[in-house]
């Protein structure tokens, strides 16, 4: 099983400002089959990017993923007030699907 | 519009039973590997199982090999989780999740909105 471990477990930003989010995988992560998802309070999971670096429809290019192997990175920039959520990585490359266990990106 | 609508969650009692079902509508079901994904109280995501489009690949997480039955009807755009032998644990919002092929190996594109089960005497 591959163990996804995200890092740090909380970011405190300000709206405008960037944030560089990673997921660091115990094995590497085959054709790159890294996925980000973001998930706000209330609500089910999106998906953000595929493919470690594809963007899902409608993901504005503020968001995008870069990295190969076994260390990812999700960077958004110009921080939105509705970009600030808990964001997941997950590995699909085979079962089973493990998740990292989240990032809470947070209002400073 | 693409959506999925889960259903069926509820109390039950530690060593119960209970069925999840989640229907598809707005795209073509029969073309698209089907997984369920659950989430604990405050806690992360957990991928619980996967069904390829023509049911012919199946996969558990270990935490419910065994338990847990996966399945899907085409005919009536459904998938469906089998949940026996319930414990404290099991404890979660069940999401069903599409991927975008009828092959397994993709991220998950759409998510159902969440049915909460509760497993407590």
């Amino acid at each position: 099983e591959i163990v996804l471990t995200q890092s740090p477990g909380t970011l405190s930003l300000s709206p405008g400002e960037s944030a560089t989010l990673s997921c660091r995988a115990s094995q590497s992560v085959s054709s790159n089959y890294l996925a980000w998802y973001q998930q706000k309070p209330g609500q089910a999971p999106s998906l953000l990017i595929y493919g470690a670096s594809t963007r899902a429809t409608g993901i504005p290019d503020r968001f995008s993923g870069s990295g190969s192997g076994t260390d990812f990175t999700l960077t958004i920039s110009r921080l939105e007030p509705e970009d600030f959520a808990v964001y997941y990585c997950q590995q699909y490359g085979g079962p089973p699907y493990t998740f990292g266990q989240g990032t809470k990106l947070e209002i400073k | 519009e693409v959506q999925l609508v889960e259903s069926g969650g509820g109390l039950v009692k530690p060593g119960g039973s209970l069925r999840l079902s989640c229907a598809g509508a707005g795209f073509t079901f029969s073309r698209n590997s089907m997984n369920w994904v659950r989430q604990a109280p405050g806690k992360g995501l957990e991928w619980v199982s996967s069904i390829s489009s023509s049911s012919i690949y199946i996969y558990y997480a270990d935490s419910v090999k065994g338990r847990f039955t996966i399945s899907r009807d085409n005919a009536k755009n459904s998938l469906y989780l089998q949940m026996n032998s319930l414990r404290a644990e099991d404890t979660a919002v069940y999401y069903c999740a599409r991927v975008p092929t009828g092959w397994l190996g993709d991220a998950f594109d759409i998510w159902g909105q969440g049915t909460m089960v509760t497993v407590s005497s």
